[in-house]
């Protein structure tokens, strides 16, 4: 099993947006609408963002919004804060009871 | 409130077993999944496997089969991740999550485990 693939870095100024791409395949992401999103600060736990696709838990401020077409999801995070600086995962569902995580994207806040 | 509790870093050698727990509070222990998820140092995250706490059945990943087992105590609301035949390669950081609509929602503070002879 792969890795679903994201980019390794991204980057915008204060108040920008910035999205990520998380590709897999029909087996995983373009198979099934369980995509999550986890936001990670160093040396802490991860904290879920999204699920769903597109759902935000309660907290999650609505300047983080999920979406998909085919087996390519996407993060976007609306008007840039300082403490969005962190790193993203991205996650799917996959056949026969399997997740899978992508690699991880750093977002810097110029 | 939710809370996952996990126990403390371990130092194994190589060829050993490690059992990592996860003590949970806050909500109902049968009605959510557990998963396991691990970090290697400066690596992504990687899902290990779940458990039905509700009736104990187990999903593993692929690369784990044979090698990890994930059981749960309901009378002590504990989940506990055991990996053997260690090598370096798994030296991580081990997190429990509670399941939450095929996505993880509360994850616990982590158990550094270090292999090394």
């Amino acid at each position: 099993q792969s890795a679903l693939t994201q980019p390794p870095s991204a980057s915008g100024s204060p108040g920008q947006s910035v999205t990520i791409s998380c590709t897999g395949s029909s087996s995983d992401v373009g198979g099934y609408d369980y995509v999550s999103w986890y936001q990670q600060h160093p040396g802490k736990a991860p904290k879920l963002m999204i699920y769903e696709v597109t759902k935000r838990p309660s907290g999650v401020p609505d300047r983080f919004s999920g979406s998909k077409s085919g087996s390519t999801a996407s993060l976007t995070v609306s008007g840039l804060q300082a403490e969005d600086e962190a790193d993203y995962y991205c996650s799917s569902y996959a056949d026969t009871n399997n997740w899978m995580f992508g690699g991880g994207t750093k977002v810097t806040v110029l | 409130q939710v809370q996952l509790v996990q126990s403390g870093a371990e130092v194994k050698k190589p060829g050993a077993s490690v059992k990592v727990s996860c003590k949970a509070s806050g909500y109902s222990f049968t009605t959510h999944y557990m998963y396991w998820v691990r970090q290697a140092p400066g690596q992504g995250l990687e899902w290990m496997g779940r458990i039905d706490p509700f009736n104990g059945r187990t999903n593993y990943a692929q690369k784990f089969q044979g090698r990890v087992t994930i059981t749960s105590d309901t009378s002590i609301t504990t989940a506990y991740m055991e990996l053997s035949r260690l090598t370096s390669d798994d030296t991580a950081v081990y997190f429990c999550a509670r399941g939450f609509s095929y996505a993880s929602d509360f994850w616990g503070q982590g158990t550094l485990v270090i292999v090394s002879s």
